[in-house]
C-alpha cells in the first residue's frame, strides 16, 4: 500500500466550478500535511500547509481528520488558472522532515 | 535571484556512462535533498544532507553517490546511467526543520 494515496484523475471542470480532492495517509505518526501544486514541467510549490482545525486561502480550503487519516482540498470558483497537479504531502517530523508525496491529482478547468 | 539552482537543466547521455548533477542553494538553509520523479509523476526522495552530513538514504542503488562539500551545495553523480534512470531529479532545501521547503527547477535526465 503506498504511503500516501490520491486518485490521479484527471478531473475536468468548467470554470467557476467547485472541486474537491482527498487524500488517504497510511502512517499515523505522520505530523505535518501539507498541498503542493505542480505544474507540467516544473517544480513542486507548497500551495498551503494542513491543519486539523481546517485553514482557508481565498479560494483554496484545506482540512485534515486524523482520525481517517485523510486530508481534502476544496478549491471554489475554479479559474484556468489552476489547471495542474495537485499533491497531497505528509512528513513525519523526526528532527528533520522528510517529505511523502502521493503521486498527484490533475485538474483541468475548461472555459 | 534564482533560490535554489541546478544544471544541467536537460541531460542526454548513453547507458554505461557517468553524469553529475549539481545543486545550489542561496537561502541560507542548512538542510538539502535530492528527489527524483519518474514517468509515472510519482515523486519520492532519494537522499538529505544537514551541514554536509548525510541524514537520509533511502533505498537507492549505490550508483548514486550524493556529495556535499558546503551546506549551500549538493551534488549527485551517478555511475554506469541505466535506461531506469531516466527521470526528472528535483534539488530542494529547507531548514531543518522543514521550513521554507523549496524545490529546484529540476534536471530531465534521458538515458539512452
Amino acid at each position: 500500500r503506498k504511503e500516501v494515496e490520491q486518485d490521479p484523475g484527471p478531473f475536468n471542470v468548467p470554470e467557476g466550478a467547485t472541486v474537491a480532492f482527498n487524500c488517504t495517509y497510511s502512517n499515523s505518526a505522520s505530523q505535518s500535511f501539507f498541498w503542493y501544486r505542480q505544474d507540467c514541467r516544473k517544480e513542486p510549490k507548497l500551495l498551503m500547509s494542513v491543519y486539523s482545525s481546517g485553514n482557508e486561502d481565498g479560494r483554496f480550503t484545506a482540512q485534515l481528520n486524523r482520525a481517517s487519516q485523510y486530508i481534502s482540498l476544496l478549491i471554489r470558483d475554479s479559474k484556468l488558472s489552476d489547471s495542474a497537479t495537485y499533491l497531497c504531502v505528509v512528513a513525519m517530523n523526526t528532527g528533520f522532515q522528510k517529505l511523502v508525496f502521493g503521486t498527484g491529482t490533475r485538474l483541468l478547468v475548461s472555459p | 535571484d534564482t533560490a535554489v539552482s541546478q544544471t544541467p537543466k536537460y541531460l542526454v547521455t548513453q547507458m554505461g556512462n557517468d553524469k553529475s548533477i549539481k545543486c545550489e542553494q542561496n537561502l541560507g538553509h542548512d538542510t538539502m535533498y535530492w528527489y527524483k520523479q519518474d514517468s509515472k509523476k510519482f515523486l519520492k526522495i532519494m537522499f538529505s544532507y544537514n551541514n554536509k552530513e548525510l541524514i537520509i538514504n533511502e533505498t537507492v542503488p549505490n550508483r548514486f553517490s550524493p556529495k556535499s562539500p558546503d551546506k549551500a551545495h549538493l551534488n549527485l553523480h551517478i555511475n554506469s546511467l541505466e535506461l531506469g534512470d531516466s527521470a526528472v531529479y528535483f534539488c530542494a532545501s529547507s531548514h531543518l526543520t522543514g521550513d521554507g521547503y523549496t524545490f529546484g527547477s529540476g534536471t530531465r535526465l534521458t538515458v539512452v
